[in-house]
């Protein structure tokens, strides 16, 4: 079935670097764009950016731009979220969510399937 | 980019119908979705494309637009259903989430 795999929580010191992963599969990987969406504990969603899997385009939220990077490889399957000079506000469950753009788009721009989520914290 | 306005709570009982509202300058042009998040849980869609409903979402979920208000409305709650509702939109720039509403069946 159609699914998206992220990688384990992760526990990081202020000023240290974070990468996620999320491994997709039951779908045509480069037909769907990822998107990285985070949650601060008890807080609303934040979309960080997005990545085309077909032709490797990124995009990101000003919020994060200079801070964040969306590579993903299509031999695996995987896209990879990398955060990086982290500070204690970027704790949070940072999700991959795929949104289509090949083909027919059933569901138009909608975040259709999503990953279980990674936690992310940041203290020292 | 723009802003989605959510009321951060309502509250029914079981059996009653639940509508939350979602507003946004942009709405008129671009399309909203809908998602329901229950606590430890990744987002799940209900609502794609303002009005439409992805298989397998039981058929009390339905959404409409009028303006610059989209709605999401719950009919004949169950308490299953308590959880917190975010609607998402986009423009050519960026992704825009709601704040979120969290529903309470009481």
């Amino acid at each position: 079935q159609v699914q998206l795999v992220q990688s384990g929580a992760e526990v990081k010191k202020p000023g240290a670097s974070v990468k996620v992963s999320c491994k997709a599969s039951g779908y045509t990987f480069t037909s769907y764009a990822m998107h990285w969406v985070r949650q601060a504990p008890g807080q609303r969603l934040e979309w960080m950016g997005w990545i085309n899997a077909g032709n490797g385009n990124t995009k990101y939220s000003q919020k994060f731009q200079g801070r964040v990077t969306i590579t993903r490889d299509t031999s695996a399957s995987t896209a990879y979220m990398e955060l990086s000079s982290l500070r204690s506000e970027d704790t949070a469950v940072y999700y991959c969510a795929r949104v289509c753009t090949g083909g027919v788009c059933y569901f138009g721009d909608a975040f259709d399937i999503w990953g279980q989520g990674t936690m992310v914290t940041v203290s020292s | 980019s723009y802003e989605l306005t959510q009321p951060p709570s309502v509250s029914v009982s079981p059996g009653q119908t639940a509508r939350i509202t979602c507003s946004g300058d942009a709405l008129p042009k671009q399309y909203a979705y809908w998602y329901q998040q229950k606590p430890g849980q990744a987002p799940v869609l209900v609502i794609y494309k303002d009005s439409e409903r992805p298989s397998g979402i039981p058929e009390r979920f339905s959404g409409s637009s009028s303006g610059t208000t989209v709605t999401l409305t719950i009919s004949g709650v169950q308490a299953e259903d308590e959880a917190d509702y975010y609607c998402q939109s986009a423009d050519s720039s960026a992704v825009v989430f709601g704040g979120g509403t969290k529903l309470t069946v009481l």
